[in-house]
């Protein structure tokens, strides 16, 4: 079966500063993974995805991430943040064997960002 | 183009009755999700279509919860008899073909059980 955990339910950052959230995974088979971003009041949007290409990944709003087999780590991360950063965010696996593909979240870590 | 839209916004209902929530999917998408966001639990999958059938109804939580697709594009997820643990979001997601394909995200239903 697999597992996802984030890392710090409440992460805070001054604006411009790193912003790193922390994923780790569990899985028994080569793991696709993804992070969503959640403003108030509004659906999951795609930020960006790991499907065994390589292992850097970069997204939108200047996000990436980094797979990291060894560490079964999948932390987003953007240089600078920007006060429209501040969101919840949702990293995932997606379940493995057949073509079901159903998503397994991890509980999601809010970010605030102070000015 | 179009995303994925769900209806309505909001819900309130009492205990005890049923409740539908409807889910348009983009168009041209096969794969169809359902999943439910609460505070105590987290994102949770519900039930996954494939174009008309659903191979895969294990996360529904009880057999109050039903949902269909018809002609392939809209689908309704019906909760019966419903209770306050049933409040949360329901959101639903298309993919264009199920597997790793990215989901796209509806805005939800919140729903809140009196």
């Amino acid at each position: 079966a697999q597992s996802v955990t984030q890392l710090g339910s409440h992460v805070s950052v001054s604006e411009g500063a790193l912003v790193l959230l922390r994923c780790n995974y569990s899985s028994s088979v080569p793991p696709y993974l993804f992070w969503y971003v959640q403003y108030p009041n509004q659906g999951l949007q795609l930020l960006l995805k790991y499907t065994s290409a390589a292992t850097l990944v970069k997204g939108i709003n200047g996000f990436e991430a980094e797979f990291k087999k060894s560490e079964t780590s999948f932390h987003l991360t953007k240089p600078s943040a920007h006060m429209s950063d501040a969101a919840e965010y949702f990293c995932a696996v997606r379940r493995g064997g057949g073509s079901q593909g159903n998503l397994i979240f991890g509980k999601g870590t809010k970010l605030s960002v102070k000015p | 183009g179009a995303g994925v839209s769900q209806s309505p916004s909001n819900k309130v209902t009492e205990k005890g009755k049923d409740v539908e929530l409807r889910c348009d999917p983009i168009s041209g998408h096969t794969a169809l999700y359902w999943y439910r966001q609460s505070l105590g639990q987290g994102l949770e999958f519900l039930i996954y279509f494939q174009g008309n059938s659903a191979p895969d109804k294990s996360g529904l939580p009880s057999d109050r919860f039903s949902a269909e697709r018809t002609g392939g594009s809209v689908s309704t997820l019906t909760i019966q008899r419903t209770q306050q643990e049933d409040s949360a979001v329901y959101l639903c997601a298309s993919s264009l073909d199920g597997g790793a394909d990215t989901q796209y995200f509806g805005p939800g239903t919140r729903l809140t059980v009196l």
